[in-house]
């Protein structure tokens, strides 16, 4: 079965940067798309882009341009999301999710990685 | 960029009772392109219908979507007790995908 198996919790001080992982299984890696989504604590749902894993495009939501980068390791079937200059609301759960094109519903998802920016 | 606008935001009924769940949409969006979403506390996301009314594997016909425009509606004709949960609604057709705010079913 389909499963998007993602990285622990990460506690991180203000400036730094975060690398979040998502391991497919279960289906064609390269066949489908990667997007991530963040859930701050106690808000609604917000969409921060997409990945490609065949060809490695991304296509980032406006508001995160030059602080995030999306990646993928082909090899083990694993898409990363790297925020830099991270800030205290940048403190959310983030979730990586299948699709089968960029735009498209999300099909999966993991279980979300808690991302904690405190002094 | 379209901003989705669900209301009310939070619904308290019954089980049993109908409950119907608006997304406004701030431009036209293809109905293609529309999804409904059902989160509980401590869990992630679980798609329910894409495309406005077509429902996800698995999802019981109790749910239903329906709308076009700039107006999508989600119906649960007879709620469950494991249907009290946030629901939220997300256009896929124009970049950056927007999710809506959110709707809370609670128990009444």
């Amino acid at each position: 079965q389909v499963q998007l198996v993602q990285s622990g919790a990460e506690v991180k001080k203000p400036g730094a940067s975060v690398r979040v992982s998502c391991k497919a299984s279960g289906y064609t890696f390269t066949g489908n798309y990667v997007h991530w989504v963040r859930q701050a604590p106690g808000q609604g749902l917000e969409w921060m882009g997409w990945l490609n894993p065949h060809s490695g495009g991304t296509n980032y939501a406006q508001r995160f341009q030059g602080r995030v980068t999306m990646t993928r390791d082909t090899s083990i079937s694993t898409a990363y999301m790297e925020l830099s200059g991270l800030r205290s609301d940048d403190t959310a759960i983030y979730y990586c999710a299948r699709a089968m094109s960029y735009a498209e519903y999300l099909t999966h998802w993991g279980l979300g990685t808690l991302v904690t920016v405190s002094s | 960029e379209i901003v989705l606008t669900q209301s009310p935001g939070t619904l308290s009924l019954s089980p049993g009772e109908r409950g119907t769940l608006s997304c406004r949409a701030s431009q036209s969006v293809s109905s293609s392109y529309f999804a409904w979403y059902q989160q509980k506390p401590g869990q992630a996301p679980r798609l329910l219908i894409y495309g406005a009314s077509s429902r996800a594997t698995g999802i019981p016909d109790r749910f239903s979507g329906s709308g076009s425009g700039t107006d999508f509606t989600l119906t649960i004709s007879r709620l469950e007790p494991e249907d009290f949960a946030v629901y939220y609604c997300q256009q896929y057709d124009t970049a950056p995908f927007a999710f809506g705010g959110g709707t809370k079913v609670e128990i009444k």
